[in-house]
């Protein structure tokens, strides 16, 4: 069964610190992996795209990771600031059906 | 509009009554799909069009809720009869096409009531 899991569910850091979110899916046949960005009371809007070849890719202080043979991903957060407190919500693509599986996302809270 | 565009953006209804939500989606992108989101929760798929036509209908619940799309534009999906349950962000969203590496770019979402 095509699922995405992400973990945490929540978390709480301190601005100014760094975090790391995870993703684990056991979509089949892979096609993509995006990261998208949650703010309350909006729709979710993209971050980043990996495919099957990319390992890391950045996008400011945003940092996701791929790592195909174990069906993980994370997303690194440099520096964190206030505006970074949101959720995180992890959509895997299918190459057949064109599927597309979205996680329960990591509600992330950045504390001044 | 250069994005997505939903309305109405709150809508408090009885139980019972219907609700039309309308999405008019990116121009240009021929794929629109329908979320659920409750309190908390991810989202929920609903219902996918590729132009007009909708092959994946699966996340529908019930008989209560449809949807349409015409001329591969807005798209309006109805819920019958609703029940407090029905109760959530209904999500929009649209992109070129399942066959691109394109993003989905959703709206900000109809906040649906029931009392």
């Amino acid at each position: 069964k095509n699922q995405v899991e992400q973990s945490p569910q929540s978390l709480i850091i301190l601005e100014g610190k760094n975090c790391t979110l995870q993703c684990n899916y056991t979509v089949s046949p892979f096609s993509n992996l995006r990261w998208y960005k949650q703010d309350t009371g909006r729709g979710p809007v993209s971050l980043t795209i990996m495919t099957f070849s990319e390992n890391t890719k950045s996008n400011g202080r945003y940092t996701a990771t791929l790592d195909a043979d174990t069906k993980q991903s994370s997303l690194h957060i440099t520096a964190s600031q206030l505006s970074d407190s949101a959720s995180y919500i992890c959509v895997v693509k299918t190459s057949s059906a064109s599927k597309i599986i979205f996680g329960s996302g990591t509600r992330l809270s950045i504390r001044p | 509009g250069a994005g997505v565009s939903q309305s109405p953006s709150n809508k408090v209804t009885e139980k019972g009554k219907d609700v039309e939500l309308r999405c008019d989606p990116i121009s240009g992108h021929t794929a629109l799909y329908w979320y659920r989101q409750s309190l908390g929760q991810g989202l929920e798929f609903l219902i996918y069009f590729q132009g007009n036509s909708a092959p994946d209908k699966s996340g529908l619940p019930s008989d209560r809720f449809s949807a349409e799309r015409t001329g591969g534009s807005v798209s309006t999906l109805t819920i019958q009869r609703t029940q407090q349950e029905d109760s959530a962000v209904y999500l929009c969203a649209s992109s070129l096409g399942q066959e691109y590496n394109s993003p989905l770019h959703f709206g900000n979402g109809t906040r649906l009531t029931v009392t």
